[in-house]
């Protein structure tokens, strides 16, 4: 079946450090990938869409600045967390639909924790 | 109000017990539906799709009322390796973009007791 890797599983930096998290759709492709954030206790909260050759559409609140969003190619998408401070740390996961209008396939996460 | 509204739980039940999770949702032109589960601190899996004729998978039975735009699911002779959080989730159509994203409930965690 449809399977998106994200890299890395987790990760610690430090306040002011820049984090890349990538997701690669494997056997498939993916025009759309869909990332979200989860706090503990949470509900998995969208942040935003990227569509590849697109700008990133970014729900509100989310900082564009902060979240660097990039699709570049139909299988792999990324998102860099520019200048993380601890209030960052968080699940990040991200989600493509597998085309056939019902279907997604998450990544399997990415914990970060920032100190 | 919430755009999709769990019990908040938790449930603790004894092995082989039922139990049943409910979720509302407010966007009456939400497309479809789902539920999801989530281990701790892994991804999203999918349990299954709900539709309005509701559908039954193994000891998972789920259901849809639009009308009142509620979904729940049932699972009877509940296992240890049934503990998990639940997510009630809807695709809804994106006003703005026009195409549909997922929208996650809180997720009600259940934990099965030996």
């Amino acid at each position: 079946g449809a399977v998106v890797s994200q890299h890395p599983s987790w990760v610690i930096c430090k306040s002011g450090t820049s984090v890349k998290i990538e997701c690669r759709s494997l056997d498939f492709q993916a025009t759309t990938m869909f990332w979200y954030r989860q706090f503990p206790k949470q509900s998995l909260m969208l942040m935003a869409t990227s569509n590849e050759g697109s700008k990133a559409t970014y729900e509100q609140g989310v900082e564009k600045d902060k979240f660097l969003i990039n699709h570049a190619s139909l299988t792999l998408s990324t998102l860099t967390v520019t200048s993380a401070h601890p209030e960052d740390s968080s699940f990040y996961i991200c989600s493509a639909p597998q085309g056939n209008g019902d279907g997604y396939t998450f990544g399997s996460g990415t914990r970060l924790t920032v100190v | 109000r919430k755009e999709v509204e769990q019990d908040p739980g938790p449930f603790n039940v004894p092995e082989g017990a039922t139990v049943a999770f409910n979720c509302t949702y407010s966007n009456s032109a939400s497309q479809s539906f789902f539920w999801y589960r989530q281990d701790c601190r892994k991804e999203p899996k999918l349990l299954m799709s709900v539709y309005s004729s509701g559908n039954e998978d193994g000891r998972f039975t789920a259901q849809l009322n639009r009308a009142s735009q509620y979904i729940s699911l049932l699972i009877r002779d509940s296992k240890l390796s049934d503990s998990a959080t639940y997510l009630c989730v809807v695709n809804v159509k994106n006003s703005g973009a026009g195409s549909y994203q997922l929208t996650f409930g809180k997720g009600t965690k259940l934990s099965v007791i030996p």
